[in-house]
């Protein structure tokens, strides 16, 4: 149980796009997501906290209007990476809990590379 | 002072070693840890939790926790060549706090 998918494992984009990304909770309901990024070599930067039908809350230094994320159900949350540059190149994750659950539950990730 | 502090190691054991993973916290009100495993180029994967003091034990895992002393450790008997990963220390329940993780080599 607690199987958390995302999609689309890997994209690449011109400079100036966009890119959405989804995370899905397969067999819970994720009360809870939360998006990472990560660069070579280094830990996990938490980017924002979202919970379902709220609007989500943003880590330090992240912009929230260039990164957008939806958490329109109990089993989705979208991040949309807004004007991509070659510098948001990175690996993006989202992890979920949900009620009843102490763990959080991570999606494989989303490699972005923009070009 | 970080909330989780990890030593980033890298820390290489041999085959079959024990390997030992440390990891101090500095919010005494947490109730909750958790050790994640994550190989390169992969996400994390939860590998235990605790949240009383004491030994947990789960295959060739333990899992220790001192909350006096505001430490949490993962031990790894008979290490593997497959076990060499980071392994990222985390606490907390809806607001989880990460370590920097730890690199552990198993040399064959």
């Amino acid at each position: 149980g607690a199987v958390v998918s995302q999609h689309p494992s890997w994209v690449i984009c011109k400079s100036g796009t966009s890119v959405k990304i989804e995370c899905r909770s397969l067999d819970f309901q994720a009360t809870t997501m939360f998006w990472y990024r990560q660069f070579p070599k280094q830990s996990l930067m938490l980017m924002a906290t979202s919970n379902e039908g709220s609007k989500a809350t943003y880590e330090q230094g992240v912009e929230k209007d260039k990164f957008l994320i939806n958490h329109a159900s109990l089993t989705l949350s979208t991040l949309t990476v807004t004007s991509a540059h070659p510098e948001d190149s990175s690996f993006y994750i989202c992890s979920a809990t949900g009620t009843g659950l102490n763990e959080q539950y991570f999606g494989p990730g989303t490699r972005l590379t923009v070009t | 002072q970080k909330e989780v502090e990890q030593n980033s190691g890298p820390l290489s054991v041999p085959e079959g070693a024990i390997a030992s993973l440390n990891c101090t916290y500095s919010d005494r009100g947490s109730q909750s840890f958790f050790w994640y495993r994550q190989y390169s180029g992969k996400s994390p994967e939860l590998i235990m939790s605790i949240y009383s003091n004491g030994d947990k034990e789960d295959g060739r895992f333990t899992a220790q926790l001192n909350k006096a002393s505001q430490y949490v450790s993962l031990l790894i008997r008979d290490s593997q060549p497959s076990d060499s990963a980071t392994y990222l220390c985390a606490l907390g329940d809806n607001d989880m706090r990460f370590g920097a993780g730890t690199r552990l080599t198993v040399k064959p």
